[in-house]
């Protein structure tokens, strides 16, 4: 069965420093997501981009953040500037239709800010 | 506003033992989705079930089972005869109207005791 992939598993680093976590949705998928998991609570919505543009962001999406569909596969989430409260899981996400079809989870990145 | 509540925030049972999960959403739309995703200790997130606005049949797959009362905006998930592998957190979310933005649930943690 196709899987979202995301890399790398963990990534540590100072803060102040910028970060870009990398994903690859499933290929047949047109919307794709970005979502976050702080140590034992919810998962948060970031972002949701179709078409090489962003359609929808929440208000945790500031100026720190952007995502980019560099070529044919992968999505990347960029965090410029990180801190101690970015620290987190970061999901990728894709589905085939937005609303309606399920989310398919990568198996996330854990993002320590040192 | 959409809103997913999940009141029980810790449950354990014994192997063996029925369990419910609750989930009530709010929404003002319509036309909504509403899913459940189990996370494992492993920290994945993985589909389950969806069900839109307009099915209120109740599904059953395996030991799984689901019950959408929309009198009450309830989306319970009952597992029978739970095994340990049952143990992880379960999100119920919801996603309505234009927007392409799940809203998950603060999840229930299930332990399995054997």
């Amino acid at each position: 069965e196709p899987e979202v992939t995301q890399t790398p598993s963990h990534q540590v680093t100072q803060m102040g420093q910028e970060v870009i976590l990398r994903c690859v949705p499933i290929s047949n998928h047109l919307y794709f997501y970005w979502y976050r998991q702080i140590l034992g609570q919810k998962v948060e919505f970031l972002v949701s981009f179709y078409n090489n543009e962003i359609s929808e962001k929440s208000e945790i999406f500031d100026d720190q953040f952007s995502v980019e569909r560099p070529d044919g596969s992968n999505f990347t989430l960029k965090i410029r500037s990180t801190k101690l409260e970015d620290s987190a899981m970061y999901f990728c996400a894709s589905s085939e239709w937005p609303v309606s079809s399920p989310l398919h989870f990568g198996n996330g990145t854990r993002l320590t800010v040192t | 506003a959409q809103k997913v509540t999940q009141a029980q925030t810790e449950i354990s049972v014994v192997e063996k033992e029925d369990v419910t999960l609750d989930c009530v959403y709010e929404t003002r739309d319509t036309t909504y989705y509403l899913f459940w995703y189990k996370q494992p200790p492993s920290g994945e997130l993985v589909f389950l079930i969806r069900r839109n606005s307009f099915d209120e049949q109740n599904e059953i797959s395996g030991r799984y089972s689901w019950n959408f009362q929309k009198s009450t905006s309830s989306f319970n998930f009952t597992i029978t005869a739970s095994q340990v592998v049952d143990s992880a957190v379960y999100f119920c979310a919801l996603t309505s109207g234009t927007g392409n933005q799940f809203y998950f649930g603060t999840g229930t943690s299930l332990t399995v005791i054997p």
